[in-house]
């Protein structure tokens, strides 16, 4: 059965530094999303990509977060200067339709120290 | 705006015995509703999910929910609990349409601890 997967699976890193996160989708879905989870709290929403583009953004997804597809195959998440409060798991979900089931990675564990 | 309300933080059952865990979301529209799991350290599995027809959806490992639009509830249900069920469940909330643009609006999720 397809899988999302994502790397790496645990990203260590200090305050300042940028980190990318990637996430290959199941081949022949269209839609892709980023979530968070910081540790004991809720999934959170950051953002969707859909043809090449955002297409909704939370309000978590400031001007320090940004996502490409830069090869068609890998969809990543860019976080430019990282903050002690970006640490949580971040999980990668595709589908392959608009509001169909989303299928998710097994997540990267961001630390920053 | 869409938003998910699970009120049990924590459930404690004993192996065989049945389970009821409790989902109430708001949507001003007609909602996909879905139930994930996480084991410790995973990351999120579906369980089942409502679209649309049948309120009383069957999903993996035995589980079932129920749509009552009424009560603006999707409680996740099962009859007989392993202890291999012992994870922490998320419900989640999708808009059909609207300005959502598909993301997944989650509860703060009900972690399940089964005894022997």
């Amino acid at each position: 059965e397809p899988e999302v997967t994502q790397t790496p699976s645990h990203q260590v890193t200090q305050m300042g530094q940028e980190v990318i996160l990637r996430c290959v989708p199941i081949s022949n879905h269209l839609y892709f999303y980023w979530y968070r989870q910081i540790l004991g709290q809720k999934v959170e929403f950051l953002v969707s990509f859909y043809n090449n583009e955002i297409s909704e953004k939370s309000e978590i997804f400031d001007d320090q977060f940004s996502v490409e597809r830069p090869d068609g195959s890998n969809f990543t998440l860019k976080i430019r200067s990282t903050k002690l409060e970006d640490s949580a798991m971040y999980f990668c979900a595709t589908n392959r339709q608009f509001a169909d089931t989303q299928y998710f990675g097994p997540g990267t564990r961001l630390t920053v120290l | 705006a869409q938003s998910v309300t699970q009120p049990d933080i924590h459930i404690t059952v004993s192996e065989g015995a049945s389970l009821e865990l409790r989902c109430n979301y708001s949507y001003g529209a007609t909602p996909y509703l879905f139930w994930y799991v996480q084991s410790p350290g995973q990351g999120l599995q579906l369980l089942l999910k409502y679209f649309s027809g049948d309120t009383l959806v069957q999903g993996i490992k035995g589980f079932e929910a129920e749509f009552k639009r009424s009560q603006s509830s999707f409680n996740l249900r099962k009859p007989s609990v392993h202890w291999s069920d012992a994870a922490e469940y998320f419900c989640a909330v999708v808009g059909a349409g609207g300005t959502s643009y598909g993301k997944l609006t989650f509860g703060q999720g009900t972690i399940l601890t089964v005894h022997p």
